[in-house]
C-alpha cells in the first residue's frame, strides 16, 4: 500500500481564495482524521470521520472550514475564504477503527501558506 | 481538558548516548499513549503504543514506559544514532476519537 496520500504537498495562495486539500486513506481503513500543525499550537484535531460519516468536528475552527468524505477512499478539507492565520501544515491520517487501540497512519502533509 | 507537556523541547547529544524523553499529561483517564516520530517536512510515524493497562512497551532500541496514576511517560532511546534525529511526539487517547498531542521534543544526535 502507498500509505495515506495527500495533495497538494505545498500550496501558496492569497487571502480570500478558496483552498481545497485532498486525502486518500489507506485501503480498508474506516477512520479518517484531519489534523492541523502549527508551531504555536502543535497538532490539533480538526475533524474525524468513521465509515465516511463525520463523528467529531468540534475542532473545526469556524465556518470557513468544511470537510467531506464522499466515499471510503477520498476526503477533502476546504477553506473558503482563506486567511493568513490558516497557514499551517494540514495532515490527514487513517486507521482501522478509532484512534484508540489502533495505530494512526499519517500522510506527509499539505503545507499551506496564505499571503 | 487534557493537556500534554513534553520536556525538554529540544535535546542535543553525541552519538552513542542513552537518552530519555519525558511526557506528562493532566488527565489520567486515558485509553492509551502513543509515541510518534516526525522527520522534517514529513508526516508522523507511530513508534510505540502503550495501552492504559500496560507499564511499558519495547521496540528495538526504544522503550516506552507509562505511569498512568502520576500522568507520566518516558521514551528511552539506547545507544543513540544520527539517524534518530527527529522530533518525537507523545499523544494520549482520552476518547474514541480524541488524541491529544504534546508539542514534541526535537532531538539532534551528532556523529
Amino acid at each position: 500500500d502507498a500509505g495515506v496520500i495527500q495533495s497538494p504537498r505545498h500550496e501558496v495562495t492569497e487571502m480570500g481564495q478558496e483552498v481545497t486539500l485532498r486525502c486518500k486513506p489507506i485501503s480498508g481503513h474506516n477512520s479518517l482524521f484531519w489534523y492541523r500543525q502549527t508551531m504555536m499550537r502543535g497538532l490539533e484535531l480538526l475533524i474525524y470521520f468513521n465509515n465516511n460519516v463525520p463523528i467529531d468536528d468540534s475542532g473545526m475552527p469556524e465556518d470557513r472550514f468544511s470537510a467531506k468524505m464522499p466515499n471510503a477512499s477520498f476526503s477533502t478539507l476546504k477553506i473558503q475564504p482563506s486567511e493568513p492565520r490558516d497557514s499551517a501544515v494540514y495532515f490527514c491520517a487513517s486507521s482501522l477503527g478509532g484512534s484508540g487501540a489502533n495505530v494512526l497512519t499519517f500522510g506527509a502533509g499539505s503545507r499551506l501558506t496564505v499571503l | 481538558k487534557q493537556e500534554v507537556t513534553q520536556i525538554p523541547a529540544a535535546l542535543s547529544v553525541p552519538e552513542g548516548e542513552n537518552l530519555v524523553l519525558n511526557c506528562s499529561f493532566t488527565d489520567s483517564a486515558i485509553y492509551n499513549l502513543q509515541w510518534f516520530r516526525q522527520d522534517p517536512g514529513k508526516g508522523l510515524t507511530s513508534l510505540l503504543l502503550i495501552q492504559s493497562s500496560q507499564r511499558e512497551q519495547t521496540s528495538g532500541r526504544l522503550n516506552a514506559s507509562l505511569d498512568k496514576s502520576s500522568g507520566r511517560s518516558t521514551l528511552y532511546i539506547a545507544a543513540s544514532q544520527p539517524g534518530d534525529s527527529a522530533t518525537y511526539l507523545c499523544a494520549v487517547h482520552t476518547g474514541y476519537s480524541t488524541l491529544t498531542f504534546g508539542k514534541g521534543t526535537m532531538l539532534l544526535v551528532s556523529p
